[in-house]
C-alpha cells in the first residue's frame, strides 16, 4: 500500500527565510509525485509535479522539489519565503489514477 | 484553465436528511472524478473514484449505499450523502482529471454539518 509522510505539521518562518518541507513516500510502482498548496479559504492548487526525467522540478511561485529515489523523498524548497506563502502544503503520491496525500504542513510566514 | 467548481460550499442539515453535493469541471472534460473526505488536521482520504458513465469505485470502508456517486456527464459528478448523521459531518472535496492527464484539479470543498 502506498503512504506519504510529511515530517512537520506546523512550520513558522520569518519572511526571507529559506524553506524546506519534508516528504517521504512508499509506493510499489512507477511513482508520480505532487505538491499541492491550499491558501486560506481557497481550494487545493498544484504547485509542482514529478513524473519522470530531471529529478529537480520547478513549480510556480519560486518553489522547487527534488526527487531522491534512494531516499524515497520529494522535499519542497523555496530559498526565500514571503508572507503570501502562508498556507497548508500537501505532498501526494500516485500512479496513473488515484493519489495518496500526506497529512499536510501548515506554514505560517510572519512579516 | 482547469477549473473545478463545487457546490454548495457549506451545508447544514438535520439528521436523517439527504444532501447532494455537485462537482463540475468548467473548462475541460473530466473523464475521472474523485471524492475525498478530510477530517480536522488529517489528510484527504479518498472515498471513491468515478469514471463518466460507469459505476463509482469505492475505497475500502466507504459505504456505497450511504455515499451515492453519480458521474453522468463529462463535466458533472454528484455525491449524495443519504440519511446523514452527525458522524457524517466533515469536509468533502472533489477533484477531476481529464483524458490522458495525470493531474487532479480540486474543487473548493463542501463543509457538511449534520445536526
Amino acid at each position: 500500500a502506498q503512504s506519504v509522510s510529511q515530517h512537520n505539521h506546523h512550520v513558522i518562518l520569518s519572511e526571507a527565510a529559506s524553506l524546506e518541507l519534508g516528504c517521504n513516500y512508499s509506493y510499489g510502482g512507477t511513482v508520480n509525485l505532487f505538491w499541492y498548496v491550499q491558501y486560506p479559504g481557497q481550494h487545493l492548487q498544484l504547485l509542482l509535479k514529478y513524473f519522470s526525467g530531471d529529478p529537480l522540478v520547478k513549480g510556480i511561485k519560486g518553489f522547487e522539489a527534488e526527487f531522491i529515489k534512494s531516499k524515497f523523498s520529494f522535499n519542497l524548497r523555496k530559498p526565500s519565503v514571503q508572507w503570501s506563502d502562508t498556507a497548508e502544503y500537501f505532498c501526494a503520491v500516485g500512479g496513473y489514477s488515484t493519489l495518496t496525500f500526506g497529512k499536510g504542513t501548515m506554514l505560517l510566514v510572519s512579516p | 484553465g482547469a477549473v473545478v467548481s463545487q457546490h454548495p460550499s457549506r451545508v447544514i442539515c438535520k439528521s436523517g436528511t439527504s444532501v447532494k453535493i455537485e462537482c463540475r469541471s468548467l473548462d475541460f472534460q473530466a473523464t475521472t472524478m474523485f471524492w475525498y473526505r478530510q477530517f480536522p488536521k488529517q489528510s484527504l482520504m479518498l472515498m471513491a473514484t468515478s469514471n463518466e458513465g460507469s459505476k463509482a469505485t469505492y475505497e475500502q470502508g466507504v459505504e456505497k449505499d450511504k455515499f451515492l456517486i453519480n458521474h453522468a456527464s463529462l463535466t458533472l459528478s454528484t455525491l449524495t450523502v443519504t440519511s446523514a448523521h452527525p458522524e457524517d459531518s466533515s469536509f468533502y472535496i472533489c477533484s477531476a482529471k481529464g483524458q490522458g492527464k495525470n493531474i487532479q484539479y480540486f474543487g473548493a470543498g463542501t463543509r457538511l454539518s449534520v445536526l
